[in-house]
């Protein structure tokens, strides 16, 4: 059974960088065919698809965080890891790291609760 | 992007109740869609992928349907557990969308 684990600082200072990565078990990390994510959620709100990444190393970011954003990946140590850069109180949210197939987010971690603040 | 419109927004319901869920996307999606179920403090759970394919594990009470634009998600015989968040979500483009979710509780 694949488990995923996200850890890092629950705590970020304004204009720094949040920094979190995310560790992986119960699988094979370098198999093809599965992209790991990163998704957030704000306070009491929806679900934002930050970005993905590819055992290859290969990514996709959303735009709307695109000029912000580090997505990479560790196959050795199976874990993913994101930077997002500069951030602002708009970034406080909880943060999920996620596999997908083509369909779905299959499998999800517990989630880490960031607050960006001074 | 493609924007995802859930309807209704909050949704209130009895045990045993049979409910449907809309989603709407800005543009045909061709079924890539999937429904997640999110209780608090736990992360979604994946109930239903490419419109109708029920996941592994979830009850078959749950089902999905829909194609081009428009999707339901339909939860026949409702029972306690299913009081929860739902949200529907785009596999199609990039940036993947979630539909703001529909909040389902008892009546």
């Amino acid at each position: 059974q694949v488990q995923l684990q996200e850890s890092g600082p629950g705590l970020v200072k304004p204009s720094q960088t949040l920094s979190l990565s995310c560790s992986v078990s119960g699988g094979s990390f370098t198999r093809g065919g599965y992209h790991w994510n990163w998704i957030r959620q704000h306070p009491g709100k929806g679900l934002e698809w930050i970005g993905n990444t590819y055992y290859s190393g290969s990514t996709h970011y959303n735009p709307s965080l695109q000029s912000r954003l580090t997505i990479s990946i560790d196959t050795s140590k199976n874990h993913l890891s994101l930077m997002l850069t500069s951030v602002t109180a708009a970034d406080t949210a909880v943060y999920y790291c996620a596999r997908s197939e083509w369909y779905g987010f299959d499998h999800w971690g517990q989630g880490i609760l960031v607050t960006v603040s001074s | 992007d493609i924007q995802m419109t859930q309807s209704p927004s909050s949704l209130s319901a009895s045990i045993g109740d049979r409910v449907t869920i809309a989603c709407r996307a800005s543009q045909d999606i061709s079924g890539s869609l999937a429904w997640y179920q999110q209780k608090p403090g736990q992360a979604p759970k994946l109930l239903i992928y490419a419109a109708s394919r029920l996941e592994s594990g979830v009850p078959s009470r749950f089902s999905g349907s829909g194609s081009g634009t428009d999707y339901t998600l339909t939860i026949s015989g409702l029972q306690p557990e299913d009081f929860a968040t739902y949200y529907c979500q785009q596999f199609y483009g990039i940036p993947r969308t979630f539909g703001q979710g529909t909040n389902l509780d008892i009546k």
